[in-house]
């Protein structure tokens, strides 16, 4: 079973810095796909970013990138310029395929808190 | 844009009532999730559903049931509630695109005494 640990259960950022959260991950798949999640305090998850195994080139959206570092199994969030919105619960999941969505696996959360 | 609608967002029970929670979404997604919520241990999916009339089970089925009568709306039923599914519970949906994303509702929060 796929299992994603994220290390870090509280961070803080001061706003227009830059904060990297990290996610580890179990699988013995060779193709899979990574999510962060996020969840403001509205408690509605949001897709942030996600990156598919098969990609070596990590995925950026806008102030938030990835670092996949496959060998490790790693896969951690960077936010650059960090505002007061990015205050939220952020999720790092897994899953094998688009195809078995039913088997995404999430990490217990990182609570981040941008301060001004 | 409504997406995903969960109902009712908050209730508290009492040990051994029974009750339902509402999950519907306006997106024509094929697929549906319900998922919980627990501090320190992230979401777990309960049970989802691949299509209109198909459900199966997730990763903590028990004490809970699930009916997908109409594509857009996935039921999750407590029977006997215990103190032990107090929790927050959301629904998601997700269609049949290469992108692998869960819209998700608001989220239910669920408090049985």
């Amino acid at each position: 079973a796929q299992t994603v640990t994220q290390s870090q259960p509280e961070m803080s950022v001061q706003e227009a810095e830059t904060v990297t959260l990290s996610c580890t991950y179990d699988t013995s798949e060779n193709n899979y796909y990574l999510f962060w999640y996020k969840q403001p305090p509205s408690r509605q998850m949001i897709l942030v970013i996600r990156q598919e195994a098969y990609k070596q080139q990590n995925a950026t959206e806008n102030r938030f990138s990835v670092n996949f570092q496959k060998a490790a199994k790693s896969f951690s969030l960077k936010i650059s310029d960090s505002q007061l919105g990015d205050t939220a619960m952020y999720f790092c999941a897994f899953m094998k395929s688009y195809y078995n969505n039913n088997d995404m696996r999430f990490g217990a959360g990182t609570r981040l808190t941008v301060k001004p | 844009n409504a997406g995903v609608t969960q109902t009712p967002k908050f209730r508290v029970l009492k040990t051994g009532q029974s009750m339902t929670l509402l999950c519907a979404q306006d997106m024509n997604h094929e697929y549906m999730y319900w998922y919980r919520q627990d501090p320190g241990m992230g979401l777990r999916l309960i049970h989802y559903s691949v299509g209109e009339g198909t459900t199966a089970k997730g990763e903590v089925p028990d004490g809970y049931n699930v009916s997908r009568l109409k594509k857009q709306n996935f039921l999750l039923g407590l029977e006997s509630a215990a103190p032990s599914q107090t929790s927050v519970y959301f629904c998601a949906s997700s269609g049949q695109t290469l992108t692998g994303e869960l819209f998700f509702g608001e989220g239910s929060r669920l408090t049985v005494l």
